[in-house]
């Protein structure tokens, strides 16, 4: 079935390092992304990796991918009160790249 | 370069009413999607459209339909508005083929009273 799912909210301190965790089902998802929403906006990609790798890196977001156990992280390193938004993972299935996607994080960062 | 542009921002319908929503694709990409988001969830994909075609749907009722125009931009039409229609909706823009990235507009959010 097409289930994802993640932790529905996580506070931290500012400065902080953030990791937001995300399980799927499909085994055959090719790509997986992270997407930020900010408060009555649409969607910002912030990055997607390949389902043959293990990690990608850019600036202060790190994706893990454990393609055994399905799950997959966004760490977000050295926090900051800009980065309070609300985290969708989603996976992308066929050539035609629809999109399933995670109910959400709320991330909530403390000055 | 414009990213992918959406109108109208909001809107107010009587449900039984019809609303038309527009997309304008980014630049290049010739692949346009549909998203509806309730507040609290997740989007849902509601169809793709490719070189004028509705390519792949999602589970929505024929109430809506869409449209796309040689110029990749898009239409999506919701007929007989039910309240539970009240969502955000978002149009992605992408090339198509597995992998590319996938952008979305900032949405309309469509109520209906």
């Amino acid at each position: 079935g097409e289930d994802v799912e993640q932790s529905l909210f996580l506070s931290v301190r500012e400065g902080d390092s953030s990791v937001i965790n995300c399980t799927y089902t499909d085994s055959s998802s090719t790509y997986l992304y992270w997407y930020k929403q900010e408060p009555g906006a649409g969607l910002q990609l912030l990055t997607y990796i390949f389902s043959n790798m293990d990690m990608k890196q850019d600036q202060r977001l790190t994706v893990l991918l454990n393609k055994k156990d399905k799950h997959l992280s966004l760490r977000i390193a050295d926090t900051q009160t800009g980065d309070s938004a609300i985290y969708f993972c989603a996976e992308s299935k066929g050539a035609t790249n629809k999109l399933i996607f995670g109910t959400g994080t709320l991330l909530a960062v403390q000055p | 370069d414009a990213g992918v542009t959406q109108s109208p921002t909001h809107l107010i319908k009587t449900r039984g009413q019809q609303v038309t929503l527009r997309c304008s694709p980014k630049s290049g990409h010739d692949t346009v999607s549909w998203y509806q988001q309730a507040l609290g969830q997740g989007p849902q994909f509601i169809f793709q459209y490719y070189e004028e075609e509705e390519r792949q749907r999602g589970n929505f009722p024929d109430r809506f339909s869409g449209h796309q125009f040689p110029n990749y931009s898009s239409e999506l039409n919701v007929n007989a508005l039910l309240l539970g229609d009240s969502a955000l909706y978002l149009c992605a823009s992408s090339l198509t083929g597995a992998g590319n990235t996938i952008y979305f507009g900032e949405g309309s959010w469509l109520t209906v009273v």
